[in-house]
């Protein structure tokens, strides 16, 4: 089993919809992290969070320390939306990140 | 503020060459993480460098090796090039803290290699 594990892995939706992408870990952490990936381009940070909630235009994510699991919400979602959205993790004793496996979203127009 | 940035941005070798990578990381920053990403696979570690020293290294052979320099530039070295060594490498800072492990990283655009 990995050790981030990400849902759904594909997801396709019309322009306005709300999506929701999952992230579960397996592994103490000291902060999770939610990354963007254009095809063939490099990576944009979107969050860094260890708690709570936050919030960046239409992105929201949350974190259930507990439950040991996240979301990434866009609201309104739009064409310019479309990549492939990763889930990595800071582990308590290690200095890498520990990556899903990326959900690529489509939104159609 | 320049963010990170990394040279060249496409590069293409055949087997058995050597190739350097290039690396400079955003302003402020102190460390820098390297990244091995194959075509339709996220991203795999290679090292990280800090004050100017190899930290933590991920399952990557001694082929791959790396240097960082007092400005905390770094470049990543790879020997005796393989097909398999083609992907876009990413470079990504951040700055140490009393957690180094709990450290925002910002990526630069990448290089993409091709080995043929």
């Amino acid at each position: 089993k990995n050790e981030v594990e990400q849902s759904p892995q594909n997801l396709t939706a019309q322009e306005g919809e709300f999506i929701t992408i999952n992230c579960s870990y397996s592994v103490g952490i000291s902060a999770l992290h939610w990354l963007q990936q254009h095809p063939g381009g490099g990576i944009v940070s979107l969050f860094m969070l260890s708690s709570g909630k936050k919030k960046h235009g239409r992105l929201i994510a949350t974190i259930n320390i507990q439950e040991k699991h996240s979301s990434l919400h866009i609201t309104a979602s739009h064409p310019r939306d479309s990549a492939v959205y990763i889930c990595a993790v800071s582990g308590d004793s290690n200095y890498q990140l520990i990556w899903g496996a990326g959900t690529k979203l489509i939104i159609k127009p | 503020d320049a963010g990170v940035t990394q040279s060249p941005t496409h590069l293409i070798k055949t087997r058995g060459q050597q190739v350097t990578l290039r690396c400079s990381p955003k302003s402020g920053h102190d460390t820098v993480s390297w990244y091995q990403q194959a075509l339709g696979q996220g991203p795999q570690f290679i090292f990280q460098y800090y004050e100017e020293e190899e930290r933590q290294r991920g399952n990557f052979p001694d082929r791959f090796s790396g240097h960082q320099f007092p400005n905390y530039s770094s470049e990543l070295n790879v020997n005796a090039l393989l097909l398999g060594d083609s992907a876009l490498y990413l470079c990504a800072s951040s700055l140490a803290g009393l957690s180094s492990s709990y450290n925002e990283q910002f990526f630069g655009p990448g290089t993409r290699l091709t080995v043929l």
